[in-house]
């Protein structure tokens, strides 16, 4: 069976220093990657997603970047974190094109 | 442009009884799906039903189904017979135009008492 690892679960990052949070999909192959992030009591915002590897396309222009170096492997990346990046992110994958998303667990990022 | 709508930002209901969360879509794509998601304490997105645009009979996954009114552009959840369990978010959310990415709406907070 599918599942999706996603790490770690909080961290507190000063003003300025850089994100790296990572996300791996086991069980499948060639999935979409997705990265959401989650304002406190708000919905998910689209971050980043990506159809195959070194494909990303970003739906909100930000300080992060996202990347995916192998097929099942998606990371979320910033060099200079702001106060506005805390949040709850998101990752998840689907099979395909609209298909159900699967999210992990959620890393909880405060920044201070 | 697509958007969803949940009007109830919270909702109470006693155990052992029924309840409908709302949700509103709007989408000028004739193909598209309908999910919901259930988002414990915990934080994480628990997928918990789907409806296709072209789906003639409602979904249902055991205690929950999902109540679907294209003409009224209405996908909403009821879930049975509720367990203390079920307090949580929840959220309705649909696939995109030619994208794979999902809108969500707001969410409801259901909150289950004994």
């Amino acid at each position: 069976s599918q599942t999706i690892h996603q790490w770690p679960a909080t961290l507190v990052q000063p003003v300025g220093s850089p994100l790296s949070l990572e996300c791996t999909v086991e069980g499948t192959s060639n999935p979409n990657l997705y990265w959401y992030r989650q304002a406190a009591g708000r919905g998910l915002q689209l971050l980043f997603y990506s159809v195959g590897i070194g494909q990303i396309s970003s739906e909100v222009p930000q300080n992060l970047s996202a990347s995916r170096p192998q097929d099942r492997q998606f990371i979320l990346s910033s060099k200079k974190l702001l106060l506005s990046d805390s949040g709850f992110y998101l990752c998840a994958w689907s099979p395909g094109h609209r298909d159900i998303q699967y999210f992990g667990a959620g890393t909880r990022l405060s920044v201070l | 442009a697509q958007k969803i709508t949940q009007t109830q930002p919270g909702m109470f209901v006693q155990e052992k009884e029924a309840v409908t969360l709302d949700c509103t879509y709007d989408t000028s794509d004739p193909s598209y799906g309908l999910f919901w998601y259930k988002q414990p304490s915990s934080g994480e997105m628990i997928f918990l039903i789907y409806q296709g645009s072209y789906d003639q009979q409602n979904a249902t996954e055991g205690r929950y189904s999902l109540n679907f009114q294209k003409a009224r552009k209405s996908a909403n959840l009821v879930i049975s017979a509720s367990q203390l369990g079920d307090s949580a978010m929840y959220f309705c959310a649909m696939s995109g135009d030619n994208t794979d990415k999902l809108i969500f709406g707001t969410g409801t907070r259901l909150q289950v008492f004994p």
